[in-house]
C-alpha cells in the first residue's frame, strides 16, 4: 500500500525552538491528520484539516493543509520536553468508496532541556 | 465515557498459538481498523471492516483473520501461520458519515511477544 512521505525522520531540537515537519504525497488527499504517539501507547490525534489551504492551530501546534492538496505541515512552537514522541500524519485519499486512511511513517521527535 | 478499548496490553504467545486481541468502542463509528506497527515502520494496515458482517484485508492480512459480529467489537486472531507476530498492534475506529468529522481514533494497543 501506499504510504506518505514524511520529513524529517528524527529530529533533535533545544527546549523552545520551533519545529517544523512535513507530509508529501503524490496522490490528492481529502483529508489530512496529524496524531502524537507516546511510547508504548496509541496515536492521539492533534488536528484535522478538511480543506485544502485550510490553516488551523491547537496550542502551540499548527498544521496547514496544502492547495495542492498533495502535502501538509505540522510546526510546533517554543518547545517544551513534553512534546517528545513520534509525529504521524495521515490522509484519506480523494474517490468513491476510499475510507482508508494511509499513514507517514513517523516523525521522531527529541526535545533537550 | 466514550472511547476505544484494546485489551490485553500486553500477550505473550507461544510459537505455534493462535491468540486473539480484543478492539472495543462504544463511540458508535461504523469503520474499524488493525494495524501492525514495527519500529521504523509506520503504521501498516492489517484488516479493516465498514459494516457489520463484512471485512476487507489491508496490506499484510496474511497470518491474520478478524470477525464483525458486532458493530462495537472488532477481534485480531494472529494465528499461528503468521511468522513474525512480535509486533505492537493498534486498532482504531472512525465514523463512515460524509456530514461528519472522520478523524480517527486509536486504542491504546497491544503489545504481543511470541516466546
Amino acid at each position: 500500500g501506499q504510504q506518505l512521505n514524511q520529513s524529517p525522520q528524527s529530529m533533535f531540537i533545544q527546549e523552545g525552538e520551533d519545529v517544523s515537519m512535513n507530509c508529501t504525497s503524490s496522490s490528492i488527499f481529502n483529508t489530512w491528520l496529524w496524531y502524537k504517539q507516546d511510547p508504548g501507547e496509541g496515536p492521539v490525534l492533534l488536528i484535522a484539516l478538511y480543506k485544502a489551504g485550510e490553516l488551523t492551530s491547537n496550542g502551540r501546534l499548527t498544521a496547514q493543509f496544502g492547495i495542492t492538496r498533495k502535502d501538509s505541515f505540522l510546526n510546533i512552537s517554543a518547545s517544551i520536553p513534553s512534546d517528545v514522541g513520534i509525529y504521524f500524519c495521515a490522509g484519506q485519499r480523494a474517490g468513491a468508496g476510499s475510507y482508508q486512511l494511509t499513514f507517514g511513517k513517523g516523525t521522531k521527535l527529541s526535545v533537550i532541556p | 465515557d466514550g472511547g476505544i478499548t484494546q485489551s490485553p496490553k500486553y500477550l505473550f504467545r507461544k510459537e505455534g498459538q493462535n491468540v486473539t486481541l480484543s478492539c472495543e468502542q462504544n463511540l458508535n463509528h461504523d469503520a474499524m481498523y488493525w494495524y501492525r506497527q514495527d519500529p521504523g515502520q509506520g503504521l501498516r494496515l492489517i484488516y479493516y471492516s465498514q459494516i457489520v458482517n463484512d471485512f476487507q484485508k489491508g496490506d499484510i492480512a496474511e497470518g491474520y483473520s478478524v470477525s464483525r459480529e458486532k458493530k462495537e467489537s472488532f477481534p485480531l486472531t494472529v494465528t499461528s501461520a503468521q511468522k513474525n507476530p512480535t509486533a505492537f498492534y493498534l486498532c482504531a475506529s472512525r465514523h463512515m458519515n460524509r456530514a461528519l468529522n472522520t478523524e480517527a481514533f486509536f486504542g491504546q494497543g497491544t503489545r504481543l511477544t511470541v516466546v
